[in-house]
């Protein structure tokens, strides 16, 4: 069965330099969540787009922005990049239409700052 | 916002015992429990999920079982295997379909041969 897509799976930036992450949720999921991950935490929400509209928005600094497409992919943008924004990235989606509230994964993407 | 309470944050058993996490929830309008399963480097991954109107539910050697009342919620590993050592998250939230998950903390669970 097609999983979460998330690209690139490792990245890494210097210190204010700008990252875009991808995610592809799996095919008829209209909801896209995404996490952060810090070494030993849990993941913290940072914002959700259900039909290309925002539809969450937690702990996301405003140097990030976040977007869902036509195709419901949806990207993250990161700038002016601090050390404390290494962590591993999550993307998750689901489908209103099954109603059960299950977010399904991606294997997220790795981003060091140096 | 919904705070969600995991322990403990380390757990070590002996293959073949049983292993235990519990958490606890804030927010009462929270009706949908998963628990997920995180490996070194990958994404998590659902083992098993319980909603408000029911107090348990078992999958093979696992089980959850939930106290609304007291807004806790816990999961079982019985006859535990080296494979089943990895982080263990528990989460919560409303239920409908955009509502997003508060994690736990997380319990590492290590399984010794």
């Amino acid at each position: 069965a097609a999983g979460v897509i998330q690209s690139p799976r490792h990245l890494i930036k210097e210190k204010r330099e700008t990252a875009t992450l991808k995610c592809y949720p799996i095919p008829r999921h209209d909801t896209v969540y995404w996490y952060q991950q810090g070494p030993g935490q849990d993941p913290q929400f940072l914002i959700s787009f259900y039909e290309k509209m925002q539809s969450d928005k937690g702990s996301i600094p405003d140097r990030f922005s976040a977007q869902q497409f036509s195709d419901y992919h949806s990207e993250l943008n990161m700038s002016s990049l601090e050390l404390g924004d290494s962590a591993l990235y999550f993307c998750a989606s689901s489908a209103l239409a099954l109603n059960t509230g299950e977010l399904f994964f991606g294997e997220g993407s790795r981003l060091t700052v140096l | 916002g919904e705070n969600v309470e995991q322990h403990p944050s380390t757990l070590s058993v002996q293959e073949g015992d049983s292993a235990v996490i519990k958490c606890t929830y804030s927010d009462s309008a929270s009706n949908y429990f998963p628990w997920y399963k995180q490996e070194l480097g990958k994404g998590p991954q659902l083992i098993i999920d319980i909603r408000s109107n029911v107090g348990e539910k078992k999958d093979q050697r696992i089980a959850v079982t939930l106290n609304k009342t007291a807004k806790h919620f816990s999961l079982h590993i019985t006859e535990t295997q080296p494979e089943d050592s990895a982080v263990y998250f528990c989460a919560a939230s409303k239920g409908y379909n955009t509502d997003k998950l508060i994690f736990g903390t997380g319990t590492r669970l290590q399984v010794f041969p």
